[in-house]
């Protein structure tokens, strides 16, 4: 079985650029999940989907972040216009029960915005 | 929103010891407790978790308890081995809310 695919692993912006991230969770999970990790604030929800529905969007990444599920296999993380505090390790994670279940997590994308 | 915090930010165990992790959350509404494991230069991967209908888990070395009256949950490693060395979080939820995790203990067994 495969597991959670993210691409790019390593992305490298200009400031003021527009980045997409992309996932594909694990065949056949409901749940979705990003979630932004640095050494100082950990990791912090950006978006939960269930069955491709936006569940929770986390309330201080609103204005420039935007993810997206286009289908049950394929969601995107849209960062516009990216800022050097941007700089961090986006993590996608699925799971396959309604949310109080197991998380399976991609390797992550970093992303670095000088 | 939920609010998770744990406690020991590094911990140094000898092989062979015991490890304890401690955690608290501040929403009496979460009901779902899961410890995530992530090794050096990888990502998170599930280890143990534990429900609010019950206090105590164990899986082989690792034992959850979870004290709903203080808000409080933690992790037990016994008999550590090199292996268990990592950065260990824990998380708190309840349903349709995604996980908040803690901001992660970075375990080191010495030998």
């Amino acid at each position: 079985d495969a597991g959670v695919t993210q691409t790019p692993r390593h992305e490298v912006a200009e400031k003021g650029q527009t980045i997409i991230l992309k996932c594909e969770p694990v065949s056949g999970h409901n749940d979705l999940f990003w979630y932004r990790q640095t050494k100082i604030q950990g990791l912090e929800l950006l978006s939960y989907f269930r069955s491709k529905s936006l569940m929770e969007d986390g309330g201080a990444f609103k204005d420039r972040f935007k993810a997206e599920m286009l289908n049950s296999s394929f969601s995107t993380l849209k960062i516009q216009p990216t800022e050097p505090k941007d700089s961090a390790v986006y993590l996608c994670a699925s799971s396959p029960v309604q949310n109080t279940g197991q998380l399976y997590f991609g390797e992550g994308s970093k992303l670095t915005v000088l | 929103g939920e609010k998770v915090e744990q406690h020991e930010s590094t911990l140094s165990v000898r092989e062979g010891d015991s490890a304890v992790i401690n955690c608290t959350y501040t929403d009496t509404a979460s009901s779902y407790f899961p410890w995530y494991k992530q090794e050096a230069g990888k990502s998170l991967h599930f280890v143990i978790d534990i429900r609010s209908n019950v206090d105590r888990k164990q899986s082989q070395r690792l034992t959850v308890l979870l004290d709903k009256k203080a808000k409080r949950f933690s992790l037990h490693i016994t008999a550590t081995q090199p292996e268990d060395s990592a950065i260990y979080f824990c998380a708190a939820s309840h349903y349709a809310q995604g996980l908040t995790f803690g901001l992660g203990t970075r375990v080191s067994v010495f030998p």
